[in-house]
């Protein structure tokens, strides 16, 4: 199993461009997570999806959208790059419940100048 | 404001030392507390997860423990080594879809 694969690894970007952050899981898990992490600040939550077809908002979703057509897939798509978008992002998945462990991604870590 | 707070943010200690951390939380509407252990330019790995007042968990010379009552969770490190080097982060939990984490308290083990 190659648990959570993210693409690409680095990304630089100019302002107003836009671009998708790939991530897909092989673990058959339901719960799937887009997460930021900024210096000296903790994880954050932009989106997450609770199955196929349904996707909730986070803590920090504004310029953010995401998508799950696919059990394995949960795209993350920025529409107009702006500076405040540079991070690093990290993908997640778990079965969900009590209990529910999750499993990252290597992160992408993305510049926007 | 779901605040979830890590201190210290950063400690140092020699091989062979003993050390711990505390993760603060609210304590009303508790779900869960996570602990993960995050090495640099890796992903981060869950180390415990505790679901009940009073939950003890331990892993090797790692173990944790959590009150929610008062809304905390140490992590304790029994003789510390060098590869024990990286950042603890928790995360508190309200319900199943929500997980908000620390800022993460980063451990530097001096051979």
């Amino acid at each position: 199993n190659a648990g959570v694969t993210q693409t690409p690894k680095f990304r630089i970007l100019k302002i107003g461009q836009s671009m998708t952050l790939q991530c897909a899981q092989d673990m058959n898990h339901n719960y799937m997570y887009w997460y930021r992490q900024d210096p000296g600040m903790g994880l954050k939550l932009i989106y997450y999806s609770v199955g196929a077809g349904i996707t909730d908002k986070g803590e920090v979703p504004n310029g953010y959208n995401v998508s799950r057509s696919t059990t394995e897939d949960f795209p993350l798509r920025l529409e107009l790059a702006a500076p405040s978008q540079t991070s690093v992002y990290f993908c997640a998945s778990s079965y969900g419940g009590q209990k529910n462990i999750q499993y990252f991604g290597a992160g992408t870590r993305l510049s926007v100048l | 404001i779901l605040n979830v707070e890590q201190s210290p943010q950063s400690l140092h200690v020699q091989e062979g030392d003993s050390t711990n951390f505390t993760c603060s939380f609210p304590s009303s509407n508790f779900y869960a507390l996570h602990w993960y252990r995050w090495e640099t330019a890796k992903s981060p790995e869950a180390l415990f997860v505790m679901t009940l007042n009073g939950d003890e968990k331990k892993k090797g010379r790692i173990s944790a423990t959590l009150n929610t009552k008062e809304g905390y969770s140490y992590l304790y490190i029994k003789g510390s080594q060098p590869e024990d080097s990286a950042t603890y982060l928790c995360a508190y939990r309200r319900n199943n879809n929500d997980m908000r984490f620390g800022a993460g308290t980063r451990l530097t083990v001096k051979p």
